[in-house]
């Protein structure tokens, strides 16, 4: 089955600075990639997500990119503000799948982002 | 005010207890899940369902059990089989069960065994 990793588990960066978290999967039927925003105590929320038909999506300072042959994907947040602070989670699925795989999410670890005002 | 909802917010159990958590949804979705989530590791599925009363294990089923008699709902009771029950439990729901559907949670439940 699908496996995704999620790096780093952490990252701290001061205001005003850029955040990179970068996820790999293995399996390379997987062709969508949300990317989940979770603040304390309450469900996460997508923020964004990219399908395998493009390498590129934004959404104002939110973008994330796909690398399809190297099986990695990552979220980039620009001008950051402390109100960025929370776990960020990665997620693959194969669009296609039927049956019992469905179409399956499968998350990586999270990243504890703190954006220092 | 559309959303998935799920109650309690925080839950007690004694050990050797099932207990059930709620979870609804008005957003006419056909499938729902839950997920199990413990502090530095991602989200892990339980249970899903793609239409009513019909569901399926994910990767951690062992010591859970659902229903799905109602569009709108999919409770998720915590049998005493369950080894180690103390976690976060979400909710989740999309359009269909089709991959490439956002999946939306719901606030979560907090479950600790005393």
């Amino acid at each position: 089955g699908e496996n995704v990793e999620q790096h780093p588990s952490t990252l701290s960066v001061q205001e005003g600075d850029s955040a990179v978290i970068k996820c790999t999967y293995s399996d390379s039927a997987s062709n969508y990639f949300p990317w989940y925003k979770q603040e304390l105590g309450k469900g996460p929320q997508l923020i964004i997500d990219i399908r395998s038909n493009v390498g590129e999506k934004k959404d104002q300072r939110i973008a994330v990119t796909l690398n399809k042959t190297a099986k990695h994907f990552s979220l980039h947040i620009t001008e950051t503000q402390p109100e960025d602070s929370a776990v960020y989670f990665c997620a693959a699925s194969n669009r296609n799948a039927g049956g019992t795989s469905y179409g399956k999410l499968t998350f990586g670890q999270g990243t504890i982002l703190t954006v220092h005002p | 005010d559309g959303g998935i909802t799920q109650s309690p917010k925080y839950l007690f159990r004694k050990e050797g207890q099932n207990v059930t958590l709620s979870c609804e949804q008005n957003l006419n979705h056909d499938a729902m899940y839950w997920y199990r989530q413990d502090p530095g590791q991602g989200l892990r599925l339980i249970y899903y369902s793609q239409i009513v009363n019909d569901f399926q294990k994910g990767d951690i089923a062992e010591g859970y059990s659902v229903s799905r008699e109602k569009k709108e709902s999919f409770p998720l009771t915590v049998t005493s089989a369950q080894k180690n029950p103390t976690a976060f439990y979400l909710c989740a729901s999309s359009m269909s069960s089709g991959g490439g559907y956002t999946q939306y949670f719901g606030p979560g439940t907090r479950l600790t065994v005393l």
